[in-house]
């Protein structure tokens, strides 16, 4: 099936520093949503981005939905110890009851 | 925010027996739910669409005689893992939304299924 690719793969950050990874798409999506998973547990929503060009923040995440509707970013801001995982990008066409397709992740870790 | 619960959290079977998997939208209704699997250190890959009364939209690759997907009623989908074998080992997740306007897909805690 098809994926999105994400970048960085993986990030080794010290607590305090900002964070920011991409995701990008060949084909457009009208929703991008961005997921944290931690070990042994399903995906919890982060951000969810409706419209091109739309910025939104959720305390310290910051995602942008790219106005070519086929890239998203992410940013953290001053990284804590409970933001490590690891982070998914997903792309959805329609509204409502329609499949997610996901990025490859991009894994967090925080150095002590 | 909507809850979806998944049962077991793990299971370990024998090689060539059957796993049922439920997965339950607990305060809501879910006309749609989603099944992925996800290999260590993967994504999500979607295996299924299932779908209330009716049956399940596979994606291409997945073999539907094998992960029998039911979907009964509007609160509850179970994947059934056929003759499991080693390979199937995996993490598999479920996701449902509320529709009407709810765009984003809750998902469960995921089930460590591991063949032996």
């Amino acid at each position: 099936g098809q994926q999105l690719n994400q970048s960085p793969q993986s990030m080794f950050i010290q607590e305090g520093e900002d964070v920011s990874m991409n995701c990008t798409s060949s084909s457009i999506f009208n929703t991008w949503l961005w997921y944290k998973q931690d070990p042994g547990e399903g995906p919890v929503l982060l951000i969810a981005l409706y419209k091109a060009g739309e910025l939104t923040s959720n305390g310290r995440l910051t995602a942008q939905f790219g106005i070519t509707r086929k890239d998203s970013f992410l940013n953290i801001s001053a990284s804590i110890p409970s933001d490590v995982g690891i982070y998914f990008c997903a792309g959805q066409y329609n509204f409502g009851n329609e499949k997610l397709t996901f990025g490859t992740g991009t894994r967090l870790t925080i150095i002590p | 925010g909507a809850v979806v619960s998944q049962h077991p959290s793990w299971v370990i079977c024998k090689s060539g027996t059957s796993v049922k998997i439920e997965c339950r939208s607990l305060d809501f209704q879910a006309t749609t739910m989603f099944w992925y699997r996800q290999f260590p250190k993967q994504s999500l890959m979607l295996m299924a669409t299932s779908n209330e009364g009716s049956k399940a939209t596979y994606e291409q690759g997945v073999e539907k005689d094998k992960f029998l997907i039911n979907h009964a009623s509007l609160t509850l989908s179970t994947l059934t893992v056929t003759s499991a074998h080693p390979e199937d080992s995996s993490f598999y997740i479920c996701s449902a939304s509320p529709g009407r306007g709810f765009t984003e897909a809750f998902f469960g805690q995921g089930t460590r299924l591991t063949v032996v």
